[in-house]
């Protein structure tokens, strides 16, 4: 597609339940990025693909968040148990290349996954 | 660790009014510094950015000038437009500490009035 595409846009789940949310960037980028963004704040770092290998999950909050991109394009995040707190919109971004470009902060973003836990 | 902190809002400008939003920013190494802008209904999309220090980015009829002596990176335009409404955001990335995360600040929404 033209963009990176996200979905679902929305997700209502119940305390304690699984979750995943799919991301598939921009036909060609090889870099992919997860952010979190909760109400009144900007977005959070969690974790950055480079192909298809995490490079860097240290923003992953704890053990019931994980990620995977397995073809080194659409990549799945995965929330279990899920709690409260963990509402939130998570975007997920790409650009073309990893490191290099990366440092120079031009990033895509997809329109993001907005997550409720009622 | 590094941080960015930004003007709060809302703000509310009458249209042709000029626009200055806030940036200020903490990092241990070198950072690049950028804008980034959400209009409603759309993603974050990079709006300017400034690679070292007194380096000035600009689009769209938008500046902001990397002043490393006052670790600033304030957005202006001299004339907003109803369209320019959107949430802000002032953000860096460290690539002297070998980092590639962008650190965002927490936004400024801008409301431009007819």
């Amino acid at each position: 597609g033209a963009g990176v595409s996200q979905t679902p846009s929305n997700k209502v789940t119940e305390k304690g339940k699984y979750v995943e949310l799919r991301c598939d960037p921009i036909s060609g980028h090889t870099a992919l990025y997860w952010y979190r963004q909760s109400l009144g704040q900007g977005p959070e770092f969690l974790i950055y693909f480079q192909g298809t290998g995490a490079a860097d999950d240290s923003g992953l909050p704890n053990d019931r968040f994980f990620a995977v991109r397995p073809e080194g394009s659409v990549s799945t995040l995965k929330i279990q148990r899920t709690e409260r707190g963990d509402s939130a919109v998570y975007l997920c971004a790409s650009s073309l290349r990893g490191g290099s470009s990366a440092y120079t902060g031009e990033l895509f973003f997809g329109e993001g996954s907005r997550l409720t836990v009622l | 660790g590094d941080s960015v902190t930004q003007m709060e809002g809302p703000v509310t400008l009458s249209e042709e009014a000029f626009l200055t939003i806030n940036c200020t920013y903490t990092a241990t190494g070198y950072p690049s510094l950028f804008w980034y802008v959400q209009y409603p209904g759309e993603g974050l999309q990079l709006l300017l950015k400034a690679t070292k220090a007194d380096d000035k980015g600009s689009n769209k009829g938008f500046e902001a000038t990397y002043r490393k002596e006052t670790t600033s990176f304030h957005l202006e335009k001299g004339s907003v437009q109803v369209s320019d409404s959107a949430v802000y955001f002032c953000a860096l990335t460290d690539s002297g500490a070998g980092s590639y995360q962008l650190t965002f600040g927490k936004g400024t929404k801008l409301s431009v009035i007819p």
